[in-house]
Protein backbone atom coordinates (compact mmCIF):
# COMPACT_ATOMS: atom_id res chain seq x y z
CA UNK A 1 0.00 0.00 0.00
CA UNK A 2 2.31 2.89 -1.52
CA UNK A 3 1.12 5.78 0.57
CA UNK A 4 3.16 8.39 -1.25
CA UNK A 5 3.26 8.11 -4.98
CA UNK A 6 5.56 9.54 -7.51
CA UNK A 7 3.69 8.34 -10.93
CA UNK A 8 6.19 9.48 -13.30
CA UNK A 9 9.11 7.32 -13.34
CA UNK A 10 11.07 10.00 -14.85
CA UNK A 11 11.03 13.52 -16.63
CA UNK A 12 13.01 15.20 -19.58
CA UNK A 13 13.36 19.04 -19.50
CA UNK A 14 14.86 21.25 -21.80
CA UNK A 15 17.71 24.03 -19.43
CA UNK A 16 15.61 27.08 -18.99
CA UNK A 17 12.45 25.44 -18.76
CA UNK A 18 10.75 25.17 -15.65
CA UNK A 19 10.57 21.22 -14.19
CA UNK A 20 7.49 20.03 -12.79
CA UNK A 21 7.51 16.71 -10.10
CA UNK A 22 4.41 16.02 -9.11
CA UNK A 23 3.59 13.46 -5.65
CA UNK A 24 0.34 12.06 -4.56
CA UNK A 25 -0.55 11.13 -1.02
CA UNK A 26 -3.40 8.55 0.32
CA UNK A 27 -3.52 9.87 4.22
CA UNK A 28 -4.83 12.69 4.83
CA UNK A 29 -3.27 12.64 8.61
CA UNK A 30 -0.14 13.79 7.06
CA UNK A 31 1.05 17.32 8.24
CA UNK A 32 4.31 17.91 6.78
CA UNK A 33 6.11 17.07 3.20
CA UNK A 34 9.71 16.79 2.26
CA UNK A 35 11.44 17.41 -0.95
CA UNK A 36 14.79 15.54 -1.72
CA UNK A 37 17.06 15.75 -4.28
CA UNK A 38 19.59 12.53 -4.44
CA UNK A 39 22.70 12.29 -7.19
CA UNK A 40 23.99 8.36 -8.02
CA UNK A 41 26.05 7.06 -5.00
CA UNK A 42 25.06 10.09 -2.27
CA UNK A 43 22.43 10.04 0.06
CA UNK A 44 19.23 12.46 -0.46
CA UNK A 45 19.45 15.92 0.24
CA UNK A 46 17.15 18.29 1.02
CA UNK A 47 15.37 20.77 -0.88
CA UNK A 48 12.39 22.31 0.38
CA UNK A 49 9.13 21.59 2.92
CA UNK A 50 5.72 22.46 3.65
CA UNK A 51 3.46 22.47 6.40
CA UNK A 52 0.35 21.40 5.75
CA UNK A 53 -1.26 24.75 6.61
CA UNK A 54 0.36 26.90 3.75
CA UNK A 55 -0.40 25.92 -0.08
CA UNK A 56 3.02 27.25 -1.20
CA UNK A 57 6.33 27.74 -0.41
CA UNK A 58 9.64 29.31 -2.15
CA UNK A 59 12.93 28.67 -2.36
CA UNK A 60 14.86 30.53 -4.71
CA UNK A 61 14.57 28.35 -8.29
CA UNK A 62 12.18 26.08 -6.22
CA UNK A 63 8.74 26.51 -5.02
CA UNK A 64 6.53 23.71 -3.62
CA UNK A 65 2.87 23.77 -4.13
CA UNK A 66 -0.05 21.68 -1.86
CA UNK A 67 -3.20 21.10 -2.74
CA UNK A 68 -4.87 19.26 0.30
CA UNK A 69 -8.22 19.03 -1.28
CA UNK A 70 -6.76 17.01 -3.85
CA UNK A 71 -3.79 15.39 -1.85
CA UNK A 72 -1.28 16.32 -4.27
CA UNK A 73 1.45 18.29 -3.83
CA UNK A 74 4.22 19.52 -6.90
CA UNK A 75 8.05 20.39 -7.11
CA UNK A 76 8.23 23.59 -9.44
CA UNK A 77 11.65 24.22 -10.66
CA UNK A 78 12.56 27.56 -12.59
CA UNK A 79 15.02 28.04 -14.48
CA UNK A 80 16.39 24.47 -14.74
CA UNK A 81 19.73 23.92 -14.88
CA UNK A 82 21.79 20.80 -16.13
CA UNK A 83 23.03 20.12 -12.83
CA UNK A 84 19.37 19.96 -11.24
CA UNK A 85 19.15 16.53 -13.38
CA UNK A 86 19.14 14.08 -10.25
CA UNK A 87 16.47 11.39 -8.83
CA UNK A 88 13.50 13.55 -6.60
CA UNK A 89 11.72 11.99 -4.20
CA UNK A 90 9.03 13.54 -1.84
CA UNK A 91 7.94 12.56 1.90
CA UNK A 92 5.49 12.74 4.18
CA UNK A 93 4.94 12.70 7.73
CA UNK A 94 2.11 11.28 9.54
CA UNK A 95 1.06 13.82 12.17
CA UNK A 96 2.27 12.66 15.53
CA UNK A 97 4.98 10.57 14.18
CA UNK A 98 8.21 11.08 14.14
CA UNK A 99 8.58 9.33 10.83
CA UNK A 100 9.05 10.09 7.11
CA UNK A 101 7.31 8.05 4.16
CA UNK A 102 8.76 8.17 0.94
CA UNK A 103 7.68 8.19 -2.88
CA UNK A 104 9.29 5.99 -5.54
CA UNK A 105 11.29 9.00 -7.30
CA UNK A 106 11.48 11.05 -10.46
CA UNK A 107 14.18 11.00 -12.62
CA UNK A 108 15.00 14.33 -13.77
CA UNK A 109 16.82 15.18 -16.71
CA UNK A 110 17.51 18.46 -17.52
CA UNK A 111 18.85 18.83 -21.37
CA UNK A 112 21.72 21.27 -22.16
CA UNK B 1 31.84 18.98 10.35
CA UNK B 2 30.88 15.08 9.09
CA UNK B 3 27.17 15.08 9.90
CA UNK B 4 25.95 11.29 9.21
CA UNK B 5 28.87 8.76 8.85
CA UNK B 6 27.74 5.29 7.21
CA UNK B 7 30.79 2.52 7.30
CA UNK B 8 31.39 0.10 5.50
CA UNK B 9 29.99 2.11 1.91
CA UNK B 10 29.76 -1.39 0.06
CA UNK B 11 30.05 -4.93 1.37
CA UNK B 12 28.95 -8.34 -0.19
CA UNK B 13 27.61 -10.95 2.44
CA UNK B 14 27.55 -14.59 1.58
CA UNK B 15 23.56 -15.79 2.59
CA UNK B 16 23.57 -17.03 6.02
CA UNK B 17 26.09 -14.15 7.56
CA UNK B 18 25.85 -11.52 9.74
CA UNK B 19 27.06 -8.05 9.76
CA UNK B 20 26.39 -4.55 11.27
CA UNK B 21 25.91 -1.44 9.64
CA UNK B 22 27.35 1.46 11.23
CA UNK B 23 26.13 4.73 11.79
CA UNK B 24 26.95 7.88 13.53
CA UNK B 25 26.27 11.50 13.81
CA UNK B 26 27.96 14.27 15.25
CA UNK B 27 25.00 16.73 15.35
CA UNK B 28 23.74 15.68 18.54
CA UNK B 29 20.34 14.70 16.87
CA UNK B 30 17.82 12.90 18.90
CA UNK B 31 16.41 11.51 16.03
CA UNK B 32 17.90 8.34 14.34
CA UNK B 33 16.62 6.68 10.86
CA UNK B 34 17.39 3.79 8.83
CA UNK B 35 16.02 3.07 5.33
CA UNK B 36 16.73 1.30 2.40
CA UNK B 37 16.47 1.75 -1.26
CA UNK B 38 15.87 -1.27 -3.78
CA UNK B 39 16.41 -0.31 -7.58
CA UNK B 40 13.58 1.86 -9.16
CA UNK B 41 12.03 1.98 -5.41
CA UNK B 42 11.67 4.66 -3.15
CA UNK B 43 13.20 4.54 0.34
CA UNK B 44 11.28 2.48 2.71
CA UNK B 45 11.59 2.45 6.56
CA UNK B 46 13.42 -0.04 8.99
CA UNK B 47 13.67 1.12 12.23
CA UNK B 48 13.92 4.43 13.77
CA UNK B 49 14.79 6.41 17.54
CA UNK B 50 13.54 9.22 19.06
CA UNK B 51 16.46 8.88 21.24
CA UNK B 52 18.74 6.80 23.20
CA UNK B 53 17.05 3.51 24.34
CA UNK B 54 14.30 4.11 22.15
CA UNK B 55 13.92 2.47 18.74
CA UNK B 56 10.68 1.43 16.89
CA UNK B 57 10.02 -0.41 13.55
CA UNK B 58 9.00 1.02 10.56
CA UNK B 59 7.77 -0.51 7.66
CA UNK B 60 10.22 -3.16 6.33
CA UNK B 61 11.91 -4.48 9.77
CA UNK B 62 12.14 -8.24 9.48
CA UNK B 63 15.44 -9.71 9.25
CA UNK B 64 16.73 -6.42 11.12
CA UNK B 65 17.51 -5.64 14.50
CA UNK B 66 19.32 -1.98 15.66
CA UNK B 67 19.99 -0.68 19.18
CA UNK B 68 20.73 3.06 20.38
CA UNK B 69 23.00 3.30 23.72
CA UNK B 70 24.14 6.79 22.41
CA UNK B 71 23.08 9.43 20.95
CA UNK B 72 25.66 9.96 18.44
CA UNK B 73 25.80 5.78 17.36
CA UNK B 74 22.81 4.15 15.64
CA UNK B 75 23.35 0.67 14.25
CA UNK B 76 21.78 -1.93 11.88
CA UNK B 77 21.90 -5.78 12.76
CA UNK B 78 21.65 -8.16 9.96
CA UNK B 79 21.70 -11.72 11.40
CA UNK B 80 21.23 -13.97 8.77
CA UNK B 81 21.77 -12.13 5.70
CA UNK B 82 19.05 -13.12 2.85
CA UNK B 83 19.22 -12.30 -1.14
CA UNK B 84 16.10 -10.13 -0.36
CA UNK B 85 18.45 -7.59 1.88
CA UNK B 86 20.24 -6.75 -0.60
CA UNK B 87 19.74 -2.88 -1.20
CA UNK B 88 21.32 0.23 -0.45
CA UNK B 89 21.15 1.30 2.78
CA UNK B 90 20.79 4.98 4.25
CA UNK B 91 20.80 6.25 7.65
CA UNK B 92 19.77 9.45 8.78
CA UNK B 93 19.53 12.13 11.62
CA UNK B 94 17.41 14.64 12.20
CA UNK B 95 17.09 16.85 15.26
CA UNK B 96 12.82 17.26 14.86
CA UNK B 97 10.59 15.30 12.85
CA UNK B 98 11.15 18.09 10.34
CA UNK B 99 14.06 17.69 8.20
CA UNK B 100 16.05 14.65 7.98
CA UNK B 101 20.08 14.19 6.96
CA UNK B 102 21.27 11.52 5.11
CA UNK B 103 24.63 9.64 5.27
CA UNK B 104 25.96 8.86 1.93
CA UNK B 105 25.15 5.47 2.56
CA UNK B 106 25.64 1.70 2.21
CA UNK B 107 25.67 -0.85 -0.84
CA UNK B 108 24.91 -4.77 0.35
CA UNK B 109 24.36 -7.80 -2.04
CA UNK B 110 23.96 -10.90 -0.81
CA UNK B 111 24.70 -13.47 -2.85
Amino acid sequence: DQQVKQNSPSLSVQEGRISILNCDYTNSMFDYFLWYKKYPAEGPTFLISISSIKDKNEDGRFTVFLNKSAKHLSLHIVPSQPGDSAVYFCAANPAGTYKYIFGTGTRLKVLA
Amino acid sequence: NAGVTQTPKFRILKIGQSMTLQCTQDMNHNYMYWYRQDPGMGLKLIYYSVGAGITDKGEVPNGYNVSRSTTEDFPLRLELAAPSQTSVYFCASSPSPRLLFFGSGTQLSVL
